[in-house]
């Protein structure tokens, strides 16, 4: 069965601690996998797609890199406003056009 | 701003009752995409219109319904409301037919059903 899941499910980095967020997937034929920042009480906001493993992504203090099990979004000395929940999402051959998400990884990042 | 409007923001309304949320997708954009977004549940996919037409389902209830109108602006209708309808609504829109790029999302529709 197809999966997306993404770990871990909250992380709390003092400012300037850099960390990784991880995002696995088991899908069959991936077409995509999209990285989106979310506020609290707003929308995702798109950050990344990246489309075959080895693909990497930079964009200011974020990263995204993919494997072909698993992508990792690294942040590099982070600031509070990084805070956000970062939600991964795949798009496979069988989803046609619509997108698998992640559950997400709260992150707290405090000043 | 995403440019991506969605009204109304917050809606109140009781079990069994039919609401309306409202979509208006970027400008030039021609696919607009719903999601539900509940606690337990995350972002599922519910429904994608492209110029008028839909052209993918997802894990959308029969009490649910949706369409998109030549102005390209889209409607979700959800009727015969029970508890757990109780999420955030969002939608979402790309310039293409396809999603390899990406959409942008507005800022949601809170429903609560009391």
């Amino acid at each position: 069965e197809d999966q997306v899941t993404q770990s871990p499910e909250a992380l709390r980095l003092q400012e300037g601690e850099s960390s990784s967020l991880n995002c696995s997937y088991t899908v069959s034929g991936l077409r995509g996998l999209f990285w989106y920042r979310q506020d609290p009480g707003k929308g995702p906001e798109f950050l990344f797609t990246l489309y075959s493993a080895g693909e990497e992504k930079e964009k200011e203090r974020l990263k995204a890199t993919l494997t072909k099990k698993e992508s990792f979004l690294h942040i590099t000395a982070p600031k509070p406003e990084d805070s956000a929940t970062y939600l991964c999402a795949v798009q496979a051959r069988n989803y046609g056009q619509n997108f698998v998400f992640g559950p997400g990884t709260r992150l707290s990042v405090l000043p | 701003d995403s440019g991506v409007t969605q009204t109304p923001k917050h809606l109140i309304t009781a079990t069994g009752q039919r609401v309306t949320l409202r979509c208006s997708p970027r400008s030039g954009d021609l696919s607009v995409y719903w999601y539900q977004q509940s606690l337990d549940q995350g972002l599922q996919f519910l429904i994608q219109y492209y110029n008028g037409e839909e052209r993918a389902k997802g894990n959308i209830l029969e009490r649910f319904s949706a369409q998109q109108f030549p102005d390209l602006h889209s409607e979700l209708n959800l009727s015969s409301l029970e508890l757990g309808d109780s999420a955030l609504y969002f939608c979402a829109s790309s310039p293409w037919e396809t999603a390899n790029y990406g959409y942008t999302f507005g800022s949601g529709t809170r429903l609560t059903v009391v």
